[in-house]
C-alpha cells in the first residue's frame, strides 16, 4: 500500500497567490482529515470528511480556506489569497471508517511558505 | 474547551534509560492516540487505546480512564527514539474520529 499521498511536498509562493494542496487517501478508507502544524499552535484539525462529505469545518481559519473531496480517492485544500501567516506544514490523514477508535494514517505533509 | 496536556515538554535522556511521557485530558474520551514525529516531519501512529495497556517492542502505552491519564513508556531508550511524541484524543458520538492534540514532548536520547 502506498500510504497517504500528498503533493506538492514543498510549496513556496508569494502573498496573494492561490495555493492548492492535494491528497490521495489510502484506498478503502472513507474518512479524510486535513491538519495544519505550526510552531506556535502545534497540530490543529482544519476539516474532515466522511464518505466525501464535509463533517466538521470549524477548524478552517477563514473564508480564504476551502476544501473539497470530489471522490473517495482525492481531496484538495485551497488557500486564496494566501498570506504569510498561512506558512505551515499541512498534513492529510485517512482512516478506515472514521469512527473514534480508528487509527489515522498520515501523509508526509506539504511544507508551505508564503513570502 | 477540551484540553490535552502533556508533560514534560522537553526530555533529555542517556541511551538505555527508561522514559515516561505523560498525557492528561479534561473530559471523557473514546480513544487516545500516541503519535511519533521524527525530525524529517513524518507522523506515525504508535498506539491507539481506549483502556488498559498496549505494548509494541520497547514501547508501552497505558491509559487510566477514571483518572483521565495516559503514559507512554520507552524501555532501554536509544538515540533513534529521539523524536516528538504527541498525545491526541478522540471523542465519541458523531465526531468521526476527530483528534485533539497535546503540544508534544520533544525527546532527545544521547548515546
Amino acid at each position: 500500500d502506498a500510504g497517504v499521498i500528498q503533493s506538492p511536498r514543498h510549496e513556496v509562493t508569494e502573498m496573494g497567490q492561490e495555493v492548492t494542496l492535494r491528497c490521495k487517501p489510502i484506498s478503502g478508507h472513507n474518512s479524510l482529515f486535513w491538519y495544519r502544524q505550526t510552531m506556535m499552535r502545534g497540530l490543529e484539525l482544519l476539516i474532515y470528511f466522511n464518505n466525501n462529505v464535509p463533517i466538521d469545518d470549524s477548524g478552517m481559519p477563514e473564508d480564504r480556506f476551502s476544501a473539497k473531496m470530489p471522490n473517495a480517492s482525492f481531496s484538495t485544500l485551497k488557500i486564496q489569497p494566501s498570506e504569510p501567516r498561512d506558512s505551515a506544514v499541512y498534513f492529510c490523514a485517512s482512516s478506515g471508517n472514521g469512527g473514534p477508535r480508528n487509527e489515522q494514517f498520515f501523509g508526509p505533509g506539504t511544507r508551505l511558505t508564503v513570502l | 474547551k477540551n484540553e490535552v496536556e502533556q508533560s514534560p515538554q522537553n526530555l533529555t535522556a542517556q541511551e538505555g534509560e527508561f522514559i515516561t511521557i505523560n498525557c492528561s485530558y479534561s473530559v471523557g474520551i473514546s480513544a487516545l492516540h500516541w503519535l511519533q514525529q521524527h525530525p524529517g516531519g513524518g507522523i506515525v501512529s504508535l498506539f491507539m487505546l481506549s483502556s488498559g495497556k498496549k505494548k509494541h517492542g520497547r514501547l508501552i502505552a497505558t491509559i487510566n480512564i477514571q483518572e483521565k491519564h495516559s503514559s507512554l513508556h520507552i524501555t532501554a531508550s536509544h538515540p533513534r527514539d529521539s523524536a516528538v511524541y504527541i498525545c491526541a484524543v478522540s471523542f465519541g458520538g458523531t465526531s468521526y474520529g476527530k483528534l485533539t492534540f497535546g503540544q508534544g514532548t520533544i525527546l532527545t536520547v544521547h548515546p
